[in-house]
């Protein structure tokens, strides 16, 4: 059975700051691991996407997202905060592709950045 | 495309009311998903179809909750008679497997509301 951990429900930064939420992944198979960004009364977007291609997977928005599989993590970064960052974060894992398969999701971290 | 479209946005009922949620896939995806988000539960997969053809309907809470796909675009989910607790918003996504990591296209979600 597959899962995914995001640790920490609330991340605050600084305008500018760097961007850091995490996510751990169990799997059974080697997995196809996604993050989803959702916008207040809003559905999912899709940042980016890990299919085994390139373990560094760039994403929109300045994002970015390194599998490593040794810690089995993929975490999601950005450089420097901007308001608009400001939104809830899933990370999803698929063992089948993930458009022909439901998705496990994380709980989500809210995202909050300070002026 | 105008992307995932669902109906209603917004749903009160009472209890014991039954209650149909409607949602039109982008044309052209051969497959559509039911999530459900809770604060308690977070995202959680319900139901997926195939060609219009239930796959995994190991989401399902119980028989109260059932779906349908007439035809490549629509879907419904009803709940029949509805509870407090299945007050959450409900999502809708649809894809075009073709591949491993494809993205799947969430509509805004219907928040329902059982009283």
């Amino acid at each position: 059975a597959q899962s995914v951990t995001q640790l920490g429900s609330h991340v605050s930064v600084s305008e500018g700051a760097l961007v850091l939420l995490r996510c751990n992944y169990s799997s059974s198979v080697p997995p196809y691991l996604f993050w989803y960004v959702q916008y207040p009364n809003q559905g999912l977007q899709l940042l980016l996407k890990y299919t085994s291609a390139a373990t560094l997977v760039k994403g929109i928005n300045g994002f970015e997202a390194e599998f490593k599989k040794s810690e089995t993590s993929f975490h999601l970064t950005k450089p420097s905060a901007h308001m608009s960052d400001a939104a809830e974060y899933f990370c999803a894992v698929s063992e089948s592709g993930g458009g022909a398969d439901g998705l496990t999701f994380g709980k989500g971290t809210h995202l909050i950045i300070q002026p | 495309d105008a992307g995932v479209i669902q109906s209603p946005r917004h749903e009160v009922t009472e209890m014991g009311q039954e209650v149909t949620l409607r949602c039109k896939p982008i044309s052209g995806h051969d497959y559509l998903f039911w999530y459900r988000q809770t604060m308690m539960r977070g995202l959680e997969l319900l139901i997926y179809f195939n060609n219009n053809v239930p796959i995994d309907d190991s989401g399902m809470p119980e028989d109260r909750f059932s779906a349908k796909m007439p035809n490549a675009s629509f879907s419904t989910l009803k709940i029949q008679p509805s509870e407090p607790r299945d007050s959450a918003v409900y999502f809708c996504a649809s894809s075009w497997a073709q591949g491993v990591g494809d993205e799947q296209y969430f509509g805004p979600g219907t928040r329902l509301t059982v009283t």
